[in-house]
């Protein structure tokens, strides 16, 4: 079956620590996408990519990194520069850009 | 800057019907509308390019009037399946944005027995 998995489900970061979230598309989309999600609020932009090899910063990109290496797998870091990181990230994935948007499961990450 | 949903909250019994409308401060290329269920991803319901153009998704259908930078959600004859917060997601006019989706801070939409 065709889908967007997103792993771990569950994360915690010390801090000071950086952690990286997984994201891997096997829909043969070229566009990806990274969202964050705080309890009762909307989903906010992170990056995006449009093909391989290429990315943009969405509306919040400060203290996260991300790599498009592979049509498949846009991997997003949660760096030590990001204050508050406790909340549900989203990916999502696009045939092309301005498509219907497939998301995976999410990832809760949280500060021990 | 993200658009408006309205309203916030949404209570129903099943069989009613109910409205939920995003507005924009700018010009836009599209609406994108995802429902998303407590705990679970958001998902895809429609999209709408053009102004004036509506479309139907089972007894779900939307509106986007593209001069007044609104869309409007219909949701008919409610089903308890219904429930889950509506968030729609707007592309702005002009190019720069291209691809780009800025989500409205959603409705929750609850439906009872």
């Amino acid at each position: 079956d065709g889908g967007i998995t997103q792993s771990p489900k569950y994360l915690f970061r010390k801090e000071g620590q950086n952690v990286t979230l997984s994201c891997e598309q096997n829909l043969n989309h070229d566009a990806m996408y990274w969202y964050r999600q705080d309890p009762g609020q909307g989903l906010r932009l992170i990056y995006y990519s449009q093909i391989v090899n290429d990315f943009q910063k969405g509306d919040i990109a400060e203290g996260y990194s991300v790599s498009r290496e592979k049509k498949e797998s846009f991997p997003l870091t949660v760096t030590s520069a990001q204050k508050n990181p406790t909340a549900f990230y989203l990916c999502a994935s696009s045939m092309r850009p301005r498509q219907p948007q497939h998301f995976g499961d999410g990832t809760r990450l949280s500060i021990l | 800057q993200q658009p408006v949903q309205s309203p916030q909250a949404v209570i129903l019994r099943e069989g009613e019907d109910a409205v939920i409308n995003c507005s924009s401060s700018k010009a836009l290329y599209s609406v994108h509308w995802y429902r998303q269920k407590h705990g679970e991803a958001p998902v895809f319901l429609m999209i709408l390019l053009k102004g004036g153009e509506q479309k139907g998704h089972e007894k779900i259908s939307a509106s986007f009037n593209e001069k007044k930078q609104q869309s409007s959600l219909y949701l008919t004859a409610s089903q308890l399946s219904y429930s889950g917060t509506y968030f729609c997601g707007t592309e702005d006019a002009g190019g720069t944005s291209y691809g780009k989706l800025t989500f409205g801070q959603g409705t929750i939409l609850t439906v009872h027995p």
